[in-house]
Protein backbone atom coordinates (compact mmCIF):
# COMPACT_ATOMS: atom_id res chain seq x y z
CA UNK A 1 0.00 0.00 0.00
CA UNK A 2 1.26 2.97 -0.93
CA UNK A 3 2.15 5.98 1.34
CA UNK A 4 1.17 9.55 1.49
CA UNK A 5 2.93 10.89 -1.22
CA UNK A 6 3.62 15.19 -1.70
CA UNK A 7 4.73 16.94 -4.42
CA UNK A 8 7.67 18.49 -5.14
CA UNK A 9 9.56 17.66 -2.47
CA UNK A 10 11.64 20.67 -2.75
CA UNK A 11 10.81 24.79 -3.67
CA UNK A 12 12.50 27.87 -3.88
CA UNK A 13 9.85 30.98 -4.55
CA UNK A 14 10.85 34.83 -4.26
CA UNK A 15 8.76 36.71 -2.30
CA UNK A 16 5.50 38.31 -3.95
CA UNK A 17 4.87 34.48 -5.77
CA UNK A 18 2.59 32.10 -4.96
CA UNK A 19 2.65 28.38 -4.75
CA UNK A 20 1.02 25.14 -4.67
CA UNK A 21 1.83 21.69 -3.01
CA UNK A 22 0.07 18.58 -4.38
CA UNK A 23 -0.74 15.65 -1.53
CA UNK A 24 -1.76 12.17 -2.60
CA UNK A 25 -2.96 10.41 0.64
CA UNK A 26 -2.90 6.81 1.44
CA UNK A 27 -5.70 5.07 -0.92
CA UNK A 28 -9.02 4.93 0.84
CA UNK A 29 -8.11 7.46 3.18
CA UNK A 30 -11.05 10.67 2.85
CA UNK A 31 -9.48 12.97 5.56
CA UNK A 32 -6.22 15.19 4.64
CA UNK A 33 -4.81 17.33 6.82
CA UNK A 34 -2.14 19.99 6.10
CA UNK A 35 0.90 21.00 8.77
CA UNK A 36 3.60 23.48 9.05
CA UNK A 37 6.99 22.83 10.41
CA UNK A 38 9.36 25.50 11.25
CA UNK A 39 12.57 26.00 13.53
CA UNK A 40 10.64 28.69 16.24
CA UNK A 41 7.06 27.18 15.61
CA UNK A 42 7.11 23.59 15.67
CA UNK A 43 4.66 21.67 14.06
CA UNK A 44 1.38 23.71 13.45
CA UNK A 45 -1.97 22.63 12.31
CA UNK A 46 -3.12 24.73 9.02
CA UNK A 47 -6.58 23.19 7.77
CA UNK A 48 -8.01 19.57 7.04
CA UNK A 49 -10.37 18.44 4.37
CA UNK A 50 -12.69 15.55 4.54
CA UNK A 51 -14.80 14.53 0.95
CA UNK A 52 -13.83 17.96 -0.49
CA UNK A 53 -15.15 20.15 2.67
CA UNK A 54 -12.73 22.07 4.28
CA UNK A 55 -13.80 20.83 8.16
CA UNK A 56 -10.65 22.39 10.58
CA UNK A 57 -8.21 25.61 9.94
CA UNK A 58 -5.44 26.34 12.07
CA UNK A 59 -4.60 30.19 12.59
CA UNK A 60 -2.90 31.33 9.51
CA UNK A 61 -3.69 34.12 7.39
CA UNK A 62 -6.28 33.94 4.51
CA UNK A 63 -3.10 33.58 2.15
CA UNK A 64 -2.86 29.84 3.02
CA UNK A 65 -5.60 28.00 1.32
CA UNK A 66 -6.33 24.49 0.31
CA UNK A 67 -8.38 22.36 -1.79
CA UNK A 68 -9.84 18.55 -1.92
CA UNK A 69 -11.03 16.86 -4.81
CA UNK A 70 -13.24 13.94 -5.42
CA UNK A 71 -10.53 11.22 -5.75
CA UNK A 72 -9.00 12.78 -2.18
CA UNK A 73 -6.07 14.17 -3.35
CA UNK A 74 -5.55 17.75 -1.85
CA UNK A 75 -4.12 21.11 -2.92
CA UNK A 76 -2.75 23.68 -0.58
CA UNK A 77 -1.60 27.12 -2.32
CA UNK A 78 0.38 30.06 -1.05
CA UNK A 79 -0.39 33.46 -2.27
CA UNK A 80 1.64 36.69 -2.11
CA UNK A 81 4.85 34.67 -0.43
CA UNK A 82 7.09 35.94 2.60
CA UNK A 83 10.12 35.59 3.96
CA UNK A 84 8.25 33.46 6.72
CA UNK A 85 6.45 31.16 5.07
CA UNK A 86 9.67 29.29 4.45
CA UNK A 87 9.03 26.02 6.06
CA UNK A 88 8.39 22.25 5.77
CA UNK A 89 4.75 21.50 4.74
CA UNK A 90 3.90 18.21 5.82
CA UNK A 91 0.13 16.24 4.59
CA UNK A 92 -1.43 14.04 6.94
CA UNK A 93 -3.90 11.07 5.62
CA UNK A 94 -6.18 9.41 7.65
CA UNK A 95 -9.47 6.97 7.48
CA UNK A 96 -12.31 7.82 9.21
CA UNK A 97 -12.71 6.41 12.74
CA UNK A 98 -8.79 6.04 12.93
CA UNK A 99 -7.04 7.51 15.47
CA UNK A 100 -3.68 7.52 13.70
CA UNK A 101 -2.42 10.33 10.82
CA UNK A 102 0.24 9.17 8.42
CA UNK A 103 2.43 11.94 7.33
CA UNK A 104 3.93 12.16 4.07
CA UNK A 105 7.47 13.18 3.65
CA UNK A 106 6.86 17.01 3.09
CA UNK A 107 7.76 19.71 1.05
CA UNK A 108 10.41 22.22 1.54
CA UNK A 109 9.60 25.33 0.68
CA UNK A 110 12.34 28.19 0.25
CA UNK A 111 11.12 31.98 -0.31
CA UNK A 112 13.88 34.49 -1.04
CA UNK B 1 0.11 30.09 24.48
CA UNK B 2 1.25 26.65 23.66
CA UNK B 3 -0.94 24.23 24.61
CA UNK B 4 1.42 21.00 24.65
CA UNK B 5 4.64 21.28 26.14
CA UNK B 6 7.76 19.01 25.89
CA UNK B 7 10.06 20.91 28.08
CA UNK B 8 13.47 18.92 27.11
CA UNK B 9 14.58 20.12 24.39
CA UNK B 10 16.89 17.24 23.90
CA UNK B 11 17.81 14.52 26.03
CA UNK B 12 21.53 12.18 25.24
CA UNK B 13 21.26 8.54 26.49
CA UNK B 14 23.36 5.22 26.18
CA UNK B 15 22.62 2.60 24.36
CA UNK B 16 20.69 -0.30 26.34
CA UNK B 17 19.28 1.96 28.86
CA UNK B 18 15.82 3.76 29.14
CA UNK B 19 14.74 6.66 27.94
CA UNK B 20 12.21 8.90 28.71
CA UNK B 21 10.66 11.62 26.95
CA UNK B 22 8.06 13.93 28.72
CA UNK B 23 5.01 16.15 27.92
CA UNK B 24 3.06 18.13 29.26
CA UNK B 25 -0.18 19.44 28.25
CA UNK B 26 -2.74 22.18 29.09
CA UNK B 27 -6.24 21.60 27.46
CA UNK B 28 -8.57 19.08 29.40
CA UNK B 29 -10.20 18.81 26.48
CA UNK B 30 -7.57 16.88 24.87
CA UNK B 31 -8.35 12.76 25.18
CA UNK B 32 -6.44 11.08 22.89
CA UNK B 33 -2.22 11.46 22.70
CA UNK B 34 0.27 10.26 20.19
CA UNK B 35 3.97 9.84 20.08
CA UNK B 36 5.63 10.50 16.56
CA UNK B 37 8.98 9.98 15.35
CA UNK B 38 11.22 12.46 13.08
CA UNK B 39 14.23 11.93 11.01
CA UNK B 40 15.37 15.14 9.32
CA UNK B 41 13.88 15.49 6.24
CA UNK B 42 11.35 12.97 6.79
CA UNK B 43 7.64 13.50 7.54
CA UNK B 44 6.84 12.11 11.05
CA UNK B 45 6.18 8.44 11.76
CA UNK B 46 3.47 7.48 14.03
CA UNK B 47 4.64 5.37 17.10
CA UNK B 48 2.46 4.51 20.17
CA UNK B 49 -1.18 6.17 20.64
CA UNK B 50 -3.20 6.29 23.72
CA UNK B 51 -6.32 7.06 25.23
CA UNK B 52 -7.64 9.01 28.06
CA UNK B 53 -9.64 6.28 29.49
CA UNK B 54 -6.20 4.33 30.08
CA UNK B 55 -2.74 5.09 31.64
CA UNK B 56 -0.48 2.90 29.74
CA UNK B 57 -0.11 1.32 26.34
CA UNK B 58 2.58 -0.88 25.47
CA UNK B 59 3.89 -1.81 22.34
CA UNK B 60 7.37 -3.62 21.94
CA UNK B 61 10.26 -1.41 23.26
CA UNK B 62 7.85 1.33 23.54
CA UNK B 63 5.46 2.45 26.77
CA UNK B 64 3.29 5.50 27.01
CA UNK B 65 2.01 6.42 30.30
CA UNK B 66 -0.74 8.89 31.09
CA UNK B 67 -0.94 11.00 34.14
CA UNK B 68 -4.23 12.60 33.50
CA UNK B 69 -4.63 14.52 36.83
CA UNK B 70 -1.19 16.03 36.36
CA UNK B 71 -2.13 16.49 32.46
CA UNK B 72 1.10 14.83 31.44
CA UNK B 73 2.28 11.73 29.90
CA UNK B 74 5.82 10.06 28.89
CA UNK B 75 7.02 8.08 26.65
CA UNK B 76 9.96 5.10 27.80
CA UNK B 77 12.29 3.18 24.98
CA UNK B 78 13.27 -0.13 26.83
CA UNK B 79 16.29 -1.07 25.45
CA UNK B 80 17.27 2.27 23.38
CA UNK B 81 19.14 1.72 20.43
CA UNK B 82 20.95 4.17 18.53
CA UNK B 83 18.42 3.82 15.70
CA UNK B 84 16.24 5.45 17.82
CA UNK B 85 18.40 8.75 17.29
CA UNK B 86 15.93 11.05 15.88
CA UNK B 87 13.01 13.81 17.39
CA UNK B 88 10.35 12.96 19.57
CA UNK B 89 6.96 14.16 18.89
CA UNK B 90 4.47 14.46 21.62
CA UNK B 91 0.53 15.09 19.96
CA UNK B 92 -2.42 15.58 21.14
CA UNK B 93 -6.44 15.10 19.80
CA UNK B 94 -9.48 16.55 21.02
CA UNK B 95 -12.55 14.47 22.62
CA UNK B 96 -13.77 11.81 19.83
CA UNK B 97 -10.10 10.85 18.52
CA UNK B 98 -9.95 12.98 16.21
CA UNK B 99 -6.75 12.78 14.47
CA UNK B 100 -7.96 15.68 12.14
CA UNK B 101 -6.52 18.31 14.16
CA UNK B 102 -3.44 17.51 16.29
CA UNK B 103 -1.77 19.98 18.33
CA UNK B 104 2.04 18.87 18.36
CA UNK B 105 4.66 19.70 21.05
CA UNK B 106 8.38 21.30 19.84
CA UNK B 107 9.55 18.09 20.17
CA UNK B 108 12.82 16.71 22.22
CA UNK B 109 15.92 15.41 19.98
CA UNK B 110 16.88 11.90 21.49
CA UNK B 111 20.52 10.68 21.15
CA UNK B 112 21.21 6.83 21.55
CA UNK B 113 25.04 7.00 21.77
CA UNK B 114 26.54 3.32 21.37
Amino acid sequence: KAGVTQTPRYLIKTRGQQVTLSCSPISGHRSVSWYQQTPGQGLQFLFEYFSETQRNKGNFPGRFSGRQFSNSRSEMNVSTLELGDSALYLCASSSYGNTEAFFGQGTRLTVV
Amino acid sequence: DQQVKQNSPSLSVQEGRISILNCDYTNSMFDYFLWYKKYPAEGPTFLISISSIKDKNEDGRFTVFLNKSAKHLSLHIVPSQPGDSAVYFCAASPAGGSNYKLTFGKGTLLTVNP
